[in-house]
Parts: C-alpha cells; structure tokens; sequence
C-alpha cells in the first residue's frame, strides 16, 4: 500500500531564504506524485506534480521537486521564500491509472511560516 | 475554463441530523472524489464517482454516501451526524482523458457539527 511521509510538520524559514520541504513515499508501483499548497480557509492548489517523465519538476510560484527513485523521496524546494508562501503544504501519492479507481494518499502536511 | 464550486462554503448541524453537500466539477471532468480533512490533519479519501457509480471508497462508514449526475456534478450525504465529522469536506474533480494531470479541488465546505 502506498504511503506518504512530510518530515516536519512546521519549517520556519527567513525571507529571500531557501524553503525545503521534505517528502518521502511507499509505493509498490511507479507513483505519482504531487505536491498541494493550502492557504487558510482555503481548499487544496495543486503546485506541481510527477507523472513518470522529467524528474525535475518545475511548479507555480517558482517551485520545484525532484523525484529520486532510489531515495524514494519527492522533495519541494524554493530559491527564496517570499512572505505569501506561508501556509500549508501537502504532499500526495497516487496509484498510476488503473481503470478510473484512484485516489490520492496524502502526508499529515507540512506548516511554512515565512519571518520578515 | 470553470473551476470546482463547493455549496455551501459553511455548515453547523446539530448530531444526529442529516447534511448534504454539493459540489460542480470542472467542465469536462467525468470522475469527483470527496475527502475530509479534519483540522490540523490531512485529507482523507471518502470515496470517488465515475460516470455516476461509486468505483472506491476510504474506510468510513455506510453513513456517508454520494452521488454522481449526468452533468458530473455530484453530493456527499452524511446522515446521522456525529461531532466528530466537524471537518472541512473537499470535493474534487478529474478527467480519465487527462491521465496523471491531478485533481482540481474546491475550495471545500467547513462542516460544524455541535
């Protein structure tokens, strides 16, 4: 069964300074990947996902994850965070198509807190 | 192109009673899925709807159940509400033309059961 696990369920990072969220997942299959951000009050936006081509990721607001295989980990990045990136980020897995029975196994999220 | 909709944006019930949520898929998408995501926690899969059948359901129990109609928009029912269902319910909406392209979600509806 899949799994997906956020190490650090708060990151507290200065502005202009790196974000690295951090992603690791169980699968038995080829997975896809995403990464979701949610600001308060707000449902889920999808920032960026994996589906078995490029391995680097490129995303909206200037993120970016990589797949490694064999760290079987999907890691989220950003050059310099920017106080309008605070808020929650999920990480997910999916099965690869198989029919149309799929469904998302999401981490316990992570909290970014951006500090001017 | 339209976006998820989710009515209402927010809910108190009283345990015991009966809700239902809605949700319009983005144009285009023939399967929804509907999540809760309690406070502090990630979201859990409920169940999905494709062409208007349950095809996968999360562990929850028989009390909640949906709906799919032609037009792809789809219910979530919760009957015999507990306090414990207080949680932000997500819909979300996808295509199996567009394999691997992720799910589109609704901004949710914040459900209050007192």
């Amino acid at each position: 069964a899949q799994s997906v696990t956020q190490l650090g369920s708060h990151v507290s990072v200065s502005e202009g300074a790196l974000v690295l969220l951090r992603c690791n997942y169980s699968s038995s299959v080829p997975p896809y990947l995403f990464w979701y951000v949610q600001y308060p009050n707000q449902g889920l936006q999808l920032l960026l996902k994996y589906t078995s081509a490029a391995t680097l990721v490129k995303g909206i607001n200037g993120f970016e994850a990589e797949f490694k295989k064999s760290e079987t980990s999907f890691h989220l990045t950003k050059p310099s965070a920017h106080m309008s990136d605070a808020a929650e980020y999920f990480c997910a897995v999916s099965d690869q198509w198989a029919g149309n029975n799929r469904k998302l196994i999401w981490g316990l999220g992570t909290s970014l807190a951006v500090n001017p | 192109e339209t976006g998820v909709t989710q009515s209402p944006t927010h809910l108190i019930k009283t345990r015991g009673q009966q809700v239902t949520l809605r949700c319009s898929s983005q144009s285009g998408h023939n399967t929804v899925s509907w999540y809760q995501q309690a406070l502090g926690q990630g979201p859990q899969f409920i169940f999905q709807y494709y062409r208007e059948e349950e095809n996968g359901r999360g562990n929850f129990p028989p009390r909640f159940s949906g709906l799919q109609f032609p037009n792809y928009s789809s219910e979530l029912n919760v009957n015999a509400l507990e306090l414990d269902d207080s949680a932000l319910y997500l819909c979300a909406s996808s295509s199996d033309r567009d394999r691997g392209r992720g799910y589109t979600f609704g901004s949710g509806t914040r459900l209050t059961v007192v």
